[in-house]
């Protein structure tokens, strides 16, 4: 199975800030990587997909990057609706993987 | 609009079984593989299984040969019959929609959401 591993487990950031979060495969996956926003007590909602795609009526302040085995979510300027845990998975191959989740809190 | 509605989720004793069902509207299910995934209460997204368009499916092995996936193309319907339940199998559960699960590999789509509990 691929092992997928985020970092931070969470962070804290202004309104305002740049925040990025990164997620690590433990093989290659080229760019079979989607991240997914879920806020408390909600479903998760999709961000980017193919790594860097973004899904359409995501905010643009949203990107995504990287390839292999190393990426990352990028939030330009945190907004306050951006409190939430982001998950990175990968599609490269069964089972589906996700990362453990990253916890973002808004100081 | 794309909706996944799903239902059928609750307690159930220790061995027992549940059948969750994910009823979509706005898309045709013959058309999309669709998943389902879970998450333990307080823990991270675990994915369960996949029904493809074509009718094959996949299973994480934690539920292989005990979970089974199945759709009703008919009633644009998708199942989950969950047997010899335990206690790690707590959890709710989502039912999901890819668009293009060979193109994209996401989930564009989730239900909001079935809890099952497990206990005696």
């Amino acid at each position: 199975d691929i092992q997928m591993t985020q970092s931070p487990s969470s962070v804290s950031a202004s309104v305002g800030d740049r925040v990025t979060i990164s997620c690590r495969a433990s093989q290659g996956i080229n760019s079979w990587l989607a991240w997914y926003q879920q806020k408390p007590g909600k479903a998760p909602t999709l961000l980017i997909y193919a790594a860097s795609s973004l899904q359409s009526g995501v905010p643009s302040r949203f990107s995504g990057s990287g390839s292999g085995t190393d990426f990352t979510l990028t939030i330009s300027s945190l907004q306050p609706e951006d409190l939430a845990t982001y998950y990175c998975q990968q599609s490269k191959s069964f089972p589906i993987t996700f990362g453990q989740g990253t916890r973002l809190e808004i100081k | 609009e794309v909706q996944l509605v799903e239902s059928g989720g609750g307690l159930s004793q220790p061995g027992g079984s549940l059948r969750l069902s994910c009823a979509a509207s706005g898309f045709t299910v013959s058309r999309n593989s669709m998943s389902w995934v879970r998450q333990a209460p307080g823990k991270g997204l675990e994915w369960v299984s996949m029904s493809y368009s074509g009718a094959s499916t996949n299973y994480a092995d934690s539920v292989k040969g005990r979970f089974t996936v199945s759709r009703d193309n008919s009633k644009d319907t998708l199942f989950l019959q969950m047997n010899s339940l335990g206690a790690e199998d707590t959890a709710v559960y989502y039912c999901a929609l890819t668009e293009n699960w060979s193109g994209r590999g996401s989930y564009e789509y989730w239900g909001q959401g079935i809890l099952v509990t497990v206990s005696s």
